[in-house]
């Protein structure tokens, strides 16, 4: 089982939608970020967090539920400058060393 | 201007081939790594590097080697290039080492191993 799963999509949605992307994980991480990547370019920080509870930028807000390894990422009015794919990532620091994780990445697509 | 960039944006190569792909960031920053995106979209890193120290070396076939002549340059270069190279390699840069700063992507370099 990987460390960090993801629901890879594709997921389409009527703009103004309310979307809901999601990732579990298997291990003990201490920060946990959302990328957005559009089609052929790098991916680009959203947010990131390191404690459970909501934290809200805008239309974004990153949940991250520890108790249940559960982290979402909800985009409130979605637009069609959303359509891209989401990729949810986790660090920890274990021994000295670190490790970064990403999901597989979820495509989303906004529909005008 | 181009905070993070990779030459080149794509590479179409031989089986057997030794390549290299350049990335550098005019922002100051003191971390740079590698990431290799599959045809998934799964994105895993590579290396890390911290002022010209590697920091990070994920377990990578040691025909993957990155080289930092300076802080603002990560190279990586690649020996006896197989099929299962081809993919995304992305630099990105960040101002310290820790995971909760922002990394700054570069555009990519797409890598076809024929």
């Amino acid at each position: 089982q990987k460390e960090v799963e993801q629901d890879p999509g594709p997921l389409s949605v009527p703009e103004g939608a309310i979307v809901s992307l999601n990732c579990t994980y298997n291990s003990a991480f201490q920060y946990f970020m959302w990328y957005r990547q559009y089609s052929r370019k790098g991916p680009e920080l959203l947010m990131y967090t390191y404690s459970s509870g909501n934290k809200e930028d805008g239309r974004f807000t990153a949940q991250v539920d520890k108790s249940s390894k559960y982290i979402s990422l909800f985009i409130r009015d979605s637009q069609p400058s959303d359509s891209a794919t989401y990729l949810c990532a986790m660090s920890a620091t274990q021994g000295g060393s670190e490790k970064l994780v990403f999901g597989k990445g979820t495509k989303l697509t906004v529909n005008p | 201007d181009t905070a993070v960039s990779q030459t080149p944006k794509y590479l179409v190569t031989q089986m057997g081939n030794d390549k290299s792909i350049k990335c550098e960031q005019n922002l100051g920053h003191d971390t740079m790594y590698w990431y290799k995106q599959d045809s998934k979209k799964f994105l895993k890193i590579m290396f890390s590097y911290n002022n010209k120290e590697l920091i990070i070396n994920e377990t990578v076939p040691n025909r993957f080697s990155p080289k930092s002549p300076d802080k603002a340059h990560l190279n990586l270069h690649i020996n006896s290039l197989e099929l299962g190279d081809s993919a995304v390699y992305f630099c990105a840069s960040s101002q310290d080492q820790g995971w909760s700063d922002t990394q700054y992507f570069g555009p990519g370099t797409r890598l076809t191993v024929l």
